[in-house]
């Protein structure tokens, strides 16, 4: 079965770092990835999304995430964190398995970003 | 409201005791999806429907473990006889179209589950 694993379980920042999240997952052919976000007191939302194309891709809020298919990776990134960004992040993944219904999570990042 | 909506938001019960938790999507998504949050760890899949039709309960842990969305649109999560283990965080999500195609669910806040 697929998995996927998030290395960092916990990640401390000051406002303005670089931020780089892991991300690996265990399925050799086609995949769709996701980051999920989840703000205290709120519930999960997508950040962004990988189907094809540009294994470059770009969220809200000045989030990006790279797919390296070679490393079966997608890991997230922003360059300068905000305060507003402490928040616990998901990695996600679906496959041809399921008709690419299922999303598969890791079991999450916290960050807390310190102002 | 224009989210997916959980109720009861918390719900405590003693062991052996039969809950049922309700998940109102946005109206007019298609799909929709039940997933288990243990503490510290992320969701974990429990069941889909495509409109009225669940067509994959792979996830639901025992038999105990029951979903239903008669009419294509509220659904109910039911779970007989609970169990300690059964704690955690019930989150409902759905999807205008499938997911597929979209890429994206949309989630409630959640229901969460104290058996003791």
């Amino acid at each position: 079965a697929q998995s996927v694993s998030q290395h960092n379980h916990h990640v401390i920042l000051s406002e303005a770092a670089s931020l780089e999240l892991g991300c690996n997952y265990s399925y050799g052919g086609t995949v769709n990835l996701f980051w999920y976000v989840q703000y205290p007191g709120q519930h999960l939302q997508l950040l962004l999304k990988y189907f094809s194309g540009d294994p470059l891709v770009k969220g809200i809020k000045g989030f990006e995430a790279e797919f390296i298919k070679s490393k079966f990776s997608f890991n997230l990134r922003k360059p300068s964190v905000q305060w507003s960004d402490t928040a616990e992040y998901f990695c996600a993944v679906n496959t041809p398995n399921t008709g690419f219904q299922k999303l598969v999570f890791g079991t999450g990042t916290r960050l807390l970003v310190s102002p | 409201g224009a989210g997916v909506s959980q109720s009861p938001r918390y719900k405590v019960a003693k062991r052996g005791q039969d809950v049922a938790l309700r998940c109102d999507p946005i109206s007019g998504h298609v799909s929709l999806f039940w997933y288990q949050q243990a503490l510290g760890q992320g969701p974990e899949f429990l069941t889909y429907f495509q409109n009225e039709a669940q067509l994959d309960k792979s996830g639901l842990p025992s038999d105990r473990f029951f979903a239903e969305r008669p009419e294509g649109s509220v659904s109910t999560l039911k779970i007989q006889r609970t169990q300690q283990e059964d704690s955690a965080v019930y989150l409902c999500a759905s999807s205008l179209g499938t997911v597929r195609n979209t890429g994206e669910l949309f989630f409630g806040e959640g229901s969460r589950l104290t058996v003791l």
